[in-house]
């Protein structure tokens, strides 16, 4: 199993550009996340969703918008990027349903740079 | 959600038992204990969690005091592949958030020294 992938891995974006962070897993996971980690700090939630088709805000949503089109897949959008979104972006999957308990599975995260 | 308390650094020699403690003098009934850490360049990865009982895995154990409001994080025998940030999140299945979301403080970034 690959388990969490993200792609791209690295990208470099002008202000008011847009771009979109795919997130893959293979573990048939019910619940996804996305989170971005600024320097020095711990990760923050920006969106999450529980299931195919549908989608929830975060602690941080303002800027992003996110699709669950298909179970394994979770993307990121930003729309009109700005400098203060430069950060690193993890998405992170598990498998909720009945379990009561689920530990979170981490992808490697995309560097953004936003100039 | 109830908030956790962790020094930022710790230091270790290589091979010998590494405490790391967290404080959450506010946690709730129903909140479980987890911890996760983050190596260099990467995702996090889940280590151990626990709600009242002292537990046990092949990374680590976890101690719990008596009354909640404090937990010990314990690996009995650091290696250098151990360097990380160590996170210490209180996480309640009942919060009816429809999810289980996770809230990452700073974390205690562990050194490891050969």
């Amino acid at each position: 199993n690959a388990g969490v992938t993200q792609t791209p891995k690295f990208r470099v974006l002008k202000t008011g550009q847009s771009m979109t962070l795919l997130c893959a897993q293979d573990m048939n996971h019910e619940y996804m996340y996305w989170y971005r980690q600024d320097p020095g700090m711990g990760l923050r939630l920006i969106h999450y969703s529980v299931g195919e088709g549908t989608t929830a805000k975060g602690e941080v949503p303002d800027g992003y918008n996110v699709s669950r089109l298909k179970k394994q897949n979770f993307l990121l959008g930003l729309e009109s990027a700005a400098p203060s979104q430069t950060s690193v972006y993890f998405c992170a999957s598990n498998a909720g349903g009945s379990s009561f308990y689920n530990e979170q599975f981490f992808g490697p995260g995309t560097r953004l740079t936003v100039l | 959600d109830a908030k956790t308390t962790q020094p930022n650094s710790m230091e270790s020699n290589e091979e010998e038992p590494v405490h790391l403690p967290c404080n959450h003098s506010t946690i709730s009934g129903t909140d479980y204990i987890h911890w996760y850490r983050q190596l260099p360049s990467q995702g996090p990865e889940y280590v151990i969690h626990g709600l009242t009982s002292n537990v046990n895995n092949r990374m680590a154990s976890l101690a719990i005091a008596e009354d909640r409001k404090s937990s010990t994080l314990i690996l009995h025998r650091a290696t250098l592949r151990d360097a990380a940030v160590y996170y210490c999140i209180l996480s309640d299945p009942y919060s009816g958030a429809g999810s289980y979301q996770l809230t990452f403080g700073k974390g205690t970034k562990l050194s490891v020294i050969p």
